[in-house]
């Protein structure tokens, strides 16, 4: 199977300012890597996601980082705001039909 | 068109009791999946049903634990009997296939507290 790991645990960072959130996945057959947002009282949604064939993506201030040689990725938030803090999760796609989870990144904006 | 819906939002129950959890997969889904997060780890895979099969049941934690689809619409998740490390939120998501570059929905989340 698959095993991702996920750092770090806490983030906390002054409004404005970047925060980075990284993870590793451990079989190189994993094709496909979405970032969800979990709000509190809420369920997870989706923000971005990357493809093997591809080495980054951008959406506005998120944008998403993938290294297939040493099997890691990122998450970059620039210009943080208040309301991007939520609980983060990456995922790695095994198999075509099973996602494995990160154990979550909880991000503070402070204002 | 309607997201992934799950009920009962939130459940408190005595330890040895049963609950029973559903999930409304997005129309036209026929891959529905059952995940569980409990405090702090990782949200993780309990099973996965490609219409009315169970495709993949690997992370049932034992056999207290059944879940059905039946039609292939709507899924339940019964837990009997409850035990207090049953606790935490269990997630239900739904998809068209994977292999076509599509991804997963989650619903809001059953809450589940056992005391």
């Amino acid at each position: 199977g698959e095993n991702v790991e996920q750092h770090p645990s806490t983030l906390s960072v002054q409004e404005g300012d970047s925060a980075v959130i990284k993870c590793t996945y451990s079989d190189s057959a994993s094709n496909y890597f979405p970032w969800y947002k979990q709000e509190l009282g809420k369920g997870p949604q989706l923000i971005i996601d990357i493809r093997s064939n591809v080495g980054e993506k951008k959406d506005q201030r998120i944008a998403v980082t993938l290294n297939k040689t040493a099997k890691h990725f990122s998450l970059h938030i620039t210009e943080t705001q208040p309301e991007d803090s939520a609980v983060y999760f990456c995922a790695a796609l095994y198999n075509f039909n099973k996602f494995y989870f990160g154990s979550g990144t909880k991000l503070n904006v402070k204002p | 068109e309607a997201g992934v819906t799950q009920f009962p939002s939130h459940s408190v129950i005595e330890k040895g009791q049963t609950v029973t959890l559903r999930c409304d997969p997005i129309s036209g889904h026929d891959n529905l999946y059952w995940y569980r997060r409990v405090m702090g780890k990782e949200i993780k895979f309990l099973l996965h049903f490609v219409k009315e099969s169970k495709q993949d049941e690997s992370g049932m934690p034992n056999n207290r634990f059944l879940a059905e689809r039946t039609g292939g619409t709507y899924s339940t998740l019964k837990v009997q009997p409850a035990e207090l490390e049953d606790s935490g939120v269990y997630f239900c998501a739904s998809s068209q296939f994977l292999s076509s570059g599509n991804t997963i929905y989650f619903g809001e989340g059953s809450w589940l507290t056992v005391v």
